[in-house]
């Protein structure tokens, strides 16, 4: 059954706490990515990985790090440097084998953070 | 700079009439353009994409889309509501060369009456 899973679904921090998002793929795809939603706004992107080992920021990196030590895991690291990590994070993987544009993301079920 | 609006926040229909879901975009390259559905507190489900192929997508559900470079927009349509359409709907454009990841548009929640 192939797809992407995150866990947990829901996670709850205290302030000053560092933690960690999982995000696993069984599709074979090189690319993966994070997002964050918050209420009533599309995504943003925090990383990217287009390859084992590399990764990019997006535009809202500040307050995340993320490691690309296997093709199918990019875990999420919210640092307590994120001044209001509370949202949804979604993570996302697509083939990316220099296809471009016309390279489909597909979307794993997200992770409800709320700092308590 | 790749940008998407989505022009209505809010649609609300009634069930079995036509759906209309307006997205306008603006892109420096030739874009790729993309409909997501979410359902609350689920995960992003692809609905159909335009790749510079034919400007009439269809996508699943019923779903469409059309492709206008003229008028730079690609709303969703969908000749009759189902309950079951009920959700927060994206436009998502992707441009090459360009970043590797996808620029959203705000979303429109539909609401379907019965």
């Amino acid at each position: 059954d192939g797809g992407i899973t995150q866990s947990p679904k829901y996670l709850f921090r205290k302030e000053g706490q560092n933690v960690t998002l999982s995000c696993e793929q069984n599709l074979n795809h090189d690319a993966m990515y994070w997002y964050r939603q918050d209420p009533g706004q599309g995504l943003r992107l925090i990383y990217y990985s287009q390859i084992v080992n590399d990764f990019q920021k997006g535009d809202i990196a500040e307050g995340y790090s993320v490691s690309r030590e296997k093709k199918e895991s990019f875990p999420l690291t919210v640092t307590s440097a994120q001044k209001n990590p509370t949202a949804f994070y979604l993570c996302a993987s697509s083939i990316d084998r220099s296809g471009g544009a016309k390279d489909t993301q597909y979307f794993g079920p997200g992770t409800r953070l709320t700092v308590l | 700079a790749q940008s998407v609006t989505q022009l209505d926040s809010h649609v609300s229909v009634s069930e079995g009439t036509p759906v209309l879901l307006r997205c306008n975009y603006s892109s420096s390259y030739s874009p790729s353009l993309f409909w997501y559905v979410q359902h609350p507190n689920k995960g992003l489900q692809l609905l159909l994409k335009y790749t510079s192929a034919a400007t009439l997508v269809k996508g699943i559900n019923g779903f469409e889309a059309e492709f206008k470079k003229s008028e730079t927009s690609f709303h969703l349509t969908k000749p009759s509501a189902h309950m079951s359409d009920a959700a927060e709907y994206f436009c998502v454009v992707s441009e090459w060369p360009g970043r590797r990841a996808l620029t959203f548009g705000s979303g429109t929640r539909l609401q379907v009456q019965p």
